[in-house]
C-alpha cells in the first residue's frame, strides 16, 4: 500500500508562472489535506478536500491559490502568477476518515522555489 | 496568541539523558491531540496520539490535561536517532479534521 505521493518532489518556477503541485491520497482514503511551511516555521493549515468538494478552504490566501480534488485522480494545489513569498515547501496529507484521533498520513511534500 | 504554543527550543542533550516537551492549546473544543515528529526537509510522522489517561509507548510517555490545555511529551533514555523537531498537533472535526501544528522544539541529542 503505497504512502501519500506528491509531485513534483522540486518545483522551480519564475515569478507569474503557475505552479501546479499534485497529492495522490493513500488508497482507500477520501480525505485531503494541504499545508504549507515556510521555511523556519510550523506547518499551516491551507485547505481540505473531501472527492469533489472543499470543506475547509480557511487557510487559503484570498487570491492566486486553488485547490480541487477531482472524482478521479490526484487532488491539485494551483498557484497563480507565482512569487517570492510562495517559496515554501507544500505537504498533502491523507486520512480515511474524519473524526477525532484520526491519524493523517503525509506525503514527503514539494519544494516550490520561485525565482 | 497562537492556538498551539511549544516551548521555543532547541534543546540539546547527552544521549541517555531524560527530556520533556510542553504544549499549550487555545482552543477548548479540540478532541484530538497527537505528537508528531519531523526531521529535517522531511514530511511530519506520527510520533503518538495523546490521551486523557496517559500513554506510553516504550521510552515515549504523552500526557494530557485538558482543564489545563496542556500536552507533554517525555522521552527517556534518547538517543541520538532521536534527533529531530517534535510538533504538538490539535485537531478539531468542526467540518473535518483539521490539524493545528505548533512550531515544534528541536531536539539534539549529542555523544
Amino acid at each position: 500500500n503505497a504512502g501519500v505521493m506528491q509531485n513534483p518532489r522540486h518545483l522551480v518556477r519564475r515569478r507569474g508562472q503557475e505552479a501546479r503541485l499534485r497529492c495522490s491520497p493513500m488508497k482507500g482514503h477520501s480525505h485531503v489535506y494541504w499545508y504549507r511551511q515556510l521555511p523556519e516555521e510550523g506547518l499551516k493549515f491551507m485547505v481540505y478536500l473531501q472527492k469533489e468538494n472543499i470543506i475547509d478552504e480557511s487557510g487559503m490566501p484570498k487570491e492566486r491559490f486553488s485547490a480541487e480534488f477531482p472524482k478521479e485522480g490526484p487532488s491539485i494545489l494551483r498557484i497563480q502568477q507565482v512569487v517570492r513569498g510562495d517559496s515554501a515547501a507544500y505537504f498533502c496529507a491523507s486520512s480515511p476518515r474524519q473524526g477525532a484521533n484520526t491519524e493523517a498520513f503525509f506525503g514527503q511534500g514539494t519544494r516550490l522555489t520561485v525565482v | 496568541r497562537k492556538e498551539v504554543e511549544q516551548d521555543p527550543g532547541p534543546f540539546n542533550v547527552p544521549e541517555g539523558a531524560t527530556v520533556a516537551f510542553n504544549c499549550t492549546y487555545s482552543n477548548s473544543a479540540s478532541q484530538s491531540f497527537f505528537w508528531y515528529r519531523q526531521d529535517c526537509r522531511k514530511e511530519p510522522k506520527l510520533l503518538m496520539s495523546v490521551y486523557s489517561s496517559g500513554n506510553e509507548d516504550g521510552r515515549f510517555t504523552a500526557q494530557l490535561n485538558r482543564a489545563s490545555q496542556y500536552i507533554s511529551l517525555l522521552i527517556r533514555d534518547s538517543k541520538l536517532s532521536d534527533s529531530a523537531t517534535y510538533l504538538c498537533v490539535v485537531g478539531s472535526t468542526g467540518g473535518g479534521n483539521k490539524l493545528t501544528f505548533g512550531t515544534g522544539t528541536q531536539l539534539k541529542v549529542e555523544l
